[in-house]
């Protein structure tokens, strides 16, 4: 496809499950970033790739969250023993470089941790 | 540390013009970016700014830049109901991969 897609769009989960989230980048783009939006706040950074490597994981905000990028592509969110206060909206986004002025969003996963 | 400041909530009338605040703290060359939400989708990139820039202009959105007081505003002019949708600003320092967003502007407007 021609721009960032993201699956599930929608997730619901139990208290204490783990849940994976993933992002296609654009094709070609190296870098790759990891938001989260909750409910009346704007977005929080979470990580960025730049390629397969992780230079800044400062975002994740306990150990329950990891994310991994495979061949420089597909990327993915991992939340162990989710907690209610994990409920959010994760969006994902693509540049070619970093230093491009744009990055191009997914359409985001809505997550709910009951 | 950097932080970026928006009000939450702007209402108009359909065919007013809108403009919606931000303010950030990074003096360094920064972009500084305008996104638009609206409900169930990712962020759109609307325009950015260069901060050795002071108005922007693209068909009905105008970005100006007060440097001195670290002041961004973008104008809708002949605003519809269309343009419902939460606005984002946020900003990145030249040369590094860390944007920074504002909580969002919810921008309803009236028929």
């Amino acid at each position: 496809g021609a721009g960032v897609s993201q699956s599930p769009s929608n997730k619901v989960t139990e208290k204490g499950k783990d849940v994976e989230l993933r992002c296609d980048p654009i094709s070609g783009h190296t870098a790759l970033y990891w938001y989260r939006q909750s409910l009346g706040q704007g977005l929080e950074f979470l990580i960025y790739f730049q390629g397969n490597s992780a230079p800044d994981k400062s975002g994740l905000p306990s150990d329950r969250f990891s994310a991994e990028r495979t061949g420089g592509s597909v990327s993915t969110l991992t939340i162990q023993r989710t907690q209610q206060e994990d409920s959010a909206v994760y969006l994902c986004a693509s540049s070619f470089r970093y230093t491009d002025p744009e990055q191009f969003f997914g359409p985001g996963t809505r997550l709910t941790v009951l | 540390g950097e932080d970026v400041e928006q009000s939450l909530f702007l209402s108009v009338r359909e065919g007013d013009s809108s403009v919606i605040n931000c303010t950030y703290t990074d003096s360094s060359s920064t972009y500084l970016y305008w996104y638009k939400q609206e409900p169930g989708a990712g962020l759109q990139l609307l325009t950015y700014i260069f901060s050795n820039m002071d108005m922007k202009q693209d068909q009905r959105l105008t970005v100006l830049l007060n440097k001195k007081d670290k002041h961004l505003s973008l104008r809708i002019a002949d605003t519809q109901t269309g343009d419902s949708a939460i606005y984002f600003c946020a900003e990145r320092t030249s040369g590094t991969y860390k944007y920074i967003f504002g909580t969002g502007t919810r921008l309803k407007v009236l028929a």
